[in-house]
């Protein structure tokens, strides 16, 4: 055990729709980051926040937003959701903005059917 | 843009025979390279680092070399055990971005 929680686990939701992924870090973990890993993909960096603040974002789509709040769990809101969004997220959580290893929770498979 | 890359994306090794995964990057702003092991169903757990102040760092079976000059880092297993099938990415850090590979998909044969 990691540490870090993801709920849910599994969604399935249909095209269009938005979901609510969340994440809690670990305890003392102050920086958050969330990943996507498609069939066969490795691992995209969507964005990072450190104390409630984006530091860093990747390939994230317009479409995708998300926050990290005063207890430090996050969250990532995916809207107008297309098949091709369908995919593990992951979100890790790590003591320091950089230089210490970050760990993951389970992730969550979105499914968009 | 690929700024981390595992160009195999896969490797076969006989149990205890040495496995070799290899990493390359591109952004000489990295200042710290991590290697994760991901099973099937689950998170990546973290499995060692490197500073890149340093070239070498051992952790048991595990030892992770940096050449800087070449922008190339590797992940050796000695001896390879089947439990180490799994895949591999390896990760780089620096302005507040932890980048991954697309890993390397390890299976450890009797």
């Amino acid at each position: 055990d990691s540490g870090v929680t993801q709920t849910p686990k599994h969604l399935i939701t249909a095209t269009g729709q938005r979901v609510t992924l969340r994440c809690s870090p670990r305890s003392g973990d102050l920086s958050v980051y969330w990943y996507q890993q498609s069939l066969d993909q490795g691992l995209q960096f969507l964005i990072q926040y450190y104390n409630g603040e984006e530091r860093a974002k990747g390939n994230i789509l317009e479409r995708f937003s998300a926050q990290q709040f005063p207890d430090l769990h996050s969250e990532l809101n995916l809207s107008s959701l297309e098949l091709g969004d369908s995919a593990l997220y992951f979100c890790a959580s790590s003591v320091e903005v950089e230089g210490s290893e970050a760990f993951f929770g389970q992730g969550t498979r979105l499914t968009v059917v | 843009d690929q700024q981390v890359k595992q160009n195999s994306p896969s490797l076969s090794v006989q149990e205890g025979r040495i496995s070799i995964l290899n990493c390359d990057y591109t952004n000489s702003m990295f200042d710290y390279f991590l290697w994760y092991k991901k099973y099937p169903a689950e998170g990546p757990t973290f499995l060692i680092s490197i500073s890149s102040i340093k070239d070498k760092n051992e952790d048991g079976r595990f030892t992770v070399f940096l050449n800087k000059s070449a922008k190339h880092l590797s992940l050796h297993i000695v001896p390879s055990q089947p439990g180490d099938s799994a895949v591999y990415f390896c990760a780089a850090s620096g302005t507040d971005k932890l980048i991954f590979g697309t890993g390397t998909r390890l299976q450890v044969f009797p």
